[in-house]
């Protein structure tokens, strides 16, 4: 099974508002990558954290991690249309596993 | 650099055909992935490299898939016979053998659909 759980699903919003995803996951990390995903391209990665890590920022992009929970969330501030995609977080265990993503929808 | 890049960006074939996929990694990268994306099992890790060497191939999902990496700068992925439930994205990732575990770079995936 996954390692990550993306939560929700799908996330619809206006534009200007906070978007916030959550993942969960099931064992030991070392690590914690953040990836978004737009229509018809690969993956890009976003933001990592480590696991010693509680919270990390870049731009509009705020990572938390709570490795007592084995969770981590992303929020996007003042989101924009082109913030619209898909957004997965992956975990090391030596090998990069995907959860099944958020679907971010931003609306102008 | 150009990225990662994979060719081709959509292949339409029938069912018991061949397909070959190529992927040319990042220059100087030491480590190649090769994943499926499904909408129903989302994206799957099939198999990974180390300096050409297969480490990892428990995700491959059945002989009929091989992939090899006869260098530094490409390697394949190859179906035969397909299958309609090959259908799929399949995504190629690299990364430097610093960040394999922390930042991978993906090409833009090839559409397959075998009918």
């Amino acid at each position: 099974s996954q390692q990550g759980e993306e939560d929700p699903q799908a996330l619809s919003i206006q534009e200007g508002e906070n978007a916030t995803m959550n993942c969960s996951y099931k064992t030991s990390i070392n690590n914690l990558q953040w990836y978004r995903q737009n229509s018809g391209r690969g993956l890009v990665h976003l933001i990592l954290i480590r696991s010693n890590e509680r919270e990390k920022h870049s731009g509009r992009l705020r990572v938390t991690l709570d490795t007592s929970k084995k969770s981590s969330s992303l929020l996007i501030t003042a989101s924009r249309a082109a913030d619209t995609a898909s957004y997965f977080c992956a975990t090391d265990r030596g090998k990069s596993t995907f959860g099944d993503g958020t679907t971010l929808t931003v609306k102008p | 650099d150009a990225g990662v890049i994979q060719s081709p960006r959509h292949e339409v074939t029938e069912m018991g055909q061949e397909v070959t996929l190529r992927c040319k990694p990042i220059s100087g990268h030491d480590y190649l992935f090769w994943y499926r994306q499904t909408m129903m099992r989302g994206l799957e890790l099939l198999i990974y490299f180390n300096n050409n060497v297969p480490i990892d191939d428990s995700g491959m999902p059945e002989d009929r898939f091989s992939a090899k990496m006869p260098n530094a700068s490409f390697s394949t992925l190859k179906i035969q016979p397909s299958e309609p439930r090959d259908s799929a994205v399949y995504f190629c990732a690299s990364s430097s053998a610093l960040t394999a575990n922390e930042k991978l770079f993906f090409g833009s995936g090839t559409q397959l659909s075998v009918l």
